[in-house]
């Protein structure tokens, strides 16, 4: 079956840009989706269609896809973005949605 | 804004089954071409998505959960279920629903309910 990997934590300081990675077998081919989960909360979706924002979310979460990883990016990073942050894609061979193992962004 | 809300025990034992329900309100359930999802959690773990069902009844289930579970639409009462049976302490999680779109391939899960924690223990 399809495995999204994300690297399990990510650190950065306040001001400064993180960059959460998810690596999949030409993932790239795929439409990618990403949400943010704080403790006790469900998800929040993010960014949608591997780059686009919905409505609400501040212009410092960007996506991009290709090759074998997609990546989300937040700059300006804020205290309040500190949260686990997973990926989402459709996989075709197992017929299911799949979600990356997720990364916590820790604020320093 | 369409909200959704998940209902159900909080506890239930080895073996048996599990029935929560998901009601939606701020919309029908019926309109625009959506599907309607659960995804769980275990305490500490990621994202699973179990199965999804269309208003007309359609399911898709994740292959690894296939055989337990059951997932329908109520659309007199704007609500969907899950049933998952055979349960065991694997099936300790928090269980969220959550609303996506028809095109599987592109689709995301754009409103979500708080969850609710089911803990399966004798």
């Amino acid at each position: 079956s399809y495995v999204l990997t994300q690297p399990p934590s990510v650190s950065v300081a306040p001001g400064k840009t993180a960059r959460i990675t998810c690596g999949g077998n030409n993932i790239g081919s795929n439409i990618v989706h990403w949400y943010q989960q704080k403790p006790g909360q469900a998800p929040v979706l993010v960014i949608y269609y591997d780059s686009d924002r919905p409505s609400g979310i501040p212009e410092r979460f960007s996506g991009s896809n290709s090759g074998n990883t997609a990546t989300l990016t937040i700059s300006r990073v804020e205290a309040g973005d500190e949260a686990d942050f997973y990926c989402q894609v459709w996989d075709n061979s197992s017929d299911r949605y799949v979600f990356g193992t997720g990364t916590k962004v820790t604020v320093l | 804004q369409v909200q959704l809300q998940e209902s159900g025990p909080g506890l239930v034992k080895p073996s048996q089954t599990l029935s929560l329900t998901c009601s939606v309100s701020g919309g029908s359930i019926s309109s625009g071409n959506y599907y309607w999802s659960w995804i769980r959690q275990p305490a500490g773990k990621g994202l699973e998505w179990i199965g999804r069902v269309y208003t007309s009844g359609i399911t898709k289930y994740n292959p690894s959960l296939k055989s337990r579970v059951t997932i329908a639409v109520d659309a007199s009462k704007n609500r969907f279920s899950l049933r998952l049976t055979s349960l065991t302490a694997a099936d300790t999680a928090v269980y969220y629903c959550a609303r996506d779109g028809d095109d599987s391939s592109s689709s995301y899960f754009e409103y979500w309910g708080q969850g609710t924690l089911v803990t399966v223990s004798s």
